[in-house]
């Protein structure tokens, strides 16, 4: 079965930092790009960023240049998305997918990250 | 990067057709043909429906179609039912930027 799991969201504090992981199973996950979109609440779905399948090549959305880094450990099928200076507009749902053939697909369920004091 | 413009709702009867629009610039819509669209049903991960404008993933009813008119994409559903109430957001490759975006999403409420 083709899965994404998502983890590593919660409450954290404005200024804070946190790492999200998505697992990947049942496709090849060396072979995918693979994107991070973000969905704050009651809101519509924003891509934040994607990564090439080596690793080495990374796009952002402009809006948060310098505060996330997307990476990939291949050997244990994961993606990951390390944020910096959080802010209360970062709260949301982040979802991570694979960004194969130019389509998004799979998804995760997602997982929360809640910026407050 | 500015959002791709969408219809905020619409809505239908079960058995009618509706079309949600998508507009952009020649820099996205316009220039490539990397348009997908994705179903939301509230609490749920998004799910693919049309990829490249027009193509529609195994496992999606024939009842969803695509397709692109200039800056314009548009997405189909005929034969409404009510499980097709959901949100949907299309989204497509800007070259310019090496970004992708998002459309505002649509809320389709079938009466």
């Amino acid at each position: 079965e083709v899965q994404l799991v998502e983890s590593g969201g919660g409450l954290v504090q404005p200024g804070g930092s946190l790492r999200l992981s998505c697992e990947a199973s049942g496709f090849t996950f060396s072979s995918y790009w693979m994107t991070w979109v973000r969905q704050a609440p009651g809101k519509g779905l924003e891509w934040v960023a994607n990564i090439r399948q080596d690793g080495n090549e990374k796009y952002y959305v402009d809006s948060l240049k310098g505060r996330f880094t997307i990476s990939r450990d291949n050997a244990k099928n994961s993606l990951y998305l390390q944020m910096n200076s959080l802010r209360a507009e970062d709260t949301a749902v982040y979802y991570c997918a694979g960004n194969h053939n130019w389509r998004f697909d799979p998804w995760g369920q997602g997982t929360l990250v809640t910026v407050s004091s | 990067q500015s959002a791709l413009t969408q219809p905020a709702s619409v809505s239908g009867s079960p058995g009618q057709s509706i079309t949600i629009s998508c507009t952009g610039t020649s820099s996205d819509i316009g220039g490539y043909y990397y348009v997908s669209w994705y179903q939301q049903h509230p609490g749920k991960a998004p799910k693919l429906m049309i990829y490249d404008v027009s193509n529609r993933p195994s496992g999606v009813s024939n009842r969803f179609s695509g397709s692109k008119s200039g800056n314009t994409a548009s997405l189909t559903i005929s034969g409404l039912q009510a499980e097709d109430e959901a949100d949907y957001y299309c989204c497509a490759y800007r070259g310019t930027t090496l970004s992708w975006l998002f459309g505002g999403g649509t809320k389709l409420t079938v009466l």
